[in-house]
């Protein structure tokens, strides 16, 4: 049971240049979200997804796309990149909206510079 | 507006040095408080879940209470493995369903 993973663990970015931060789970979680940690910030939310083919708006969603094709896989696209959004990023799987708990397994992290 | 304010923002202990930090927030519908623990270079990893206000949960040497408007995480006697920074996350009710609202933690530093 590998829990949740993320790939790439770093990656450099240009500003303009786009790339996809993939992420994925096998414990068969309904919901998946998307954080990003700048130093004294705390995490915030970029989007979050409720089942396969559902996905919404988190805090700060601009210039971030997603989709949910699977229940395994939730990646977050970076349409041009940005250095505002230098951060690690997080990607995170809970049990789901209804019913059970709802504490949230976090993967490694990705850290992005866009320079 | 929805918020989660986390205080000290650092809290450097002795070795045994019992503490507590502290976790105030304002949400409308909560549906629970959680705390988190994160070591550096790593995401965050799940302690506890909290429902209720007079609720509390342990586990080694912490120990969370919650209050309507507020919880704490008690360390007793700490060791310098519990260094780490401290998250505290609040779960309420939103448009598509519900959200999650972290504080900027607490970072604990233990001494030997």
């Amino acid at each position: 049971n590998a829990g949740v993973t993320q790939t790439p663990k770093f990656q450099v970015l240009k500003t303009g240049q786009s790339m996809t931060l993939q992420c994925a789970q096998d414990m068969n979680h309904e919901y998946m979200s998307w954080y990003r940690q700048d130093p004294g910030m705390g995490l915030r939310l970029i989007h979050y997804s409720v089942g396969a083919g559902i996905t919404d708006q988190g805090e700060v969603p601009n210039g971030y796309n997603v989709s949910r094709s699977t229940t395994e896989d939730f990646p977050l696209r970076l349409l041009s990149a940005a250095p505002s959004q230098t951060s690690v990023y997080f990607c995170a799987s809970s049990l789901g909206r209804t019913g059970g708990s709802y504490e949230q397994y976090f993967g490694p992290g990705t850290r992005l510079t866009v320079t | 507006e929805d918020q989660v304010t986390q205080s000290p923002e650092a809290l450097r202990l002795q070795e045994g040095e019992s503490s507590s930090l502290n976790c105030s927030y304002t949400v409308s519908g909560l549906r629970g408080l959680f705390w988190y623990r994160q070591d550096p270079g790593k995401g965050p990893e799940f302690l506890f879940t909290l429902y209720s206000a007079g609720e509390e949960k342990e586990k080694e040497r912490l120990k969370a209470t919650l209050t309507k408007k507020e919880s704490f995480l008690h360390i007793t006697a700490p060791k310098p493995e519990d260094s780490a920074t401290y998250l505290c996350a609040v779960q309420a009710r939103g448009t598509g369903g519900f959200k999650t609202i972290f504080g900027a933690g607490t970072r604990l530093f233990v001494k030997a």
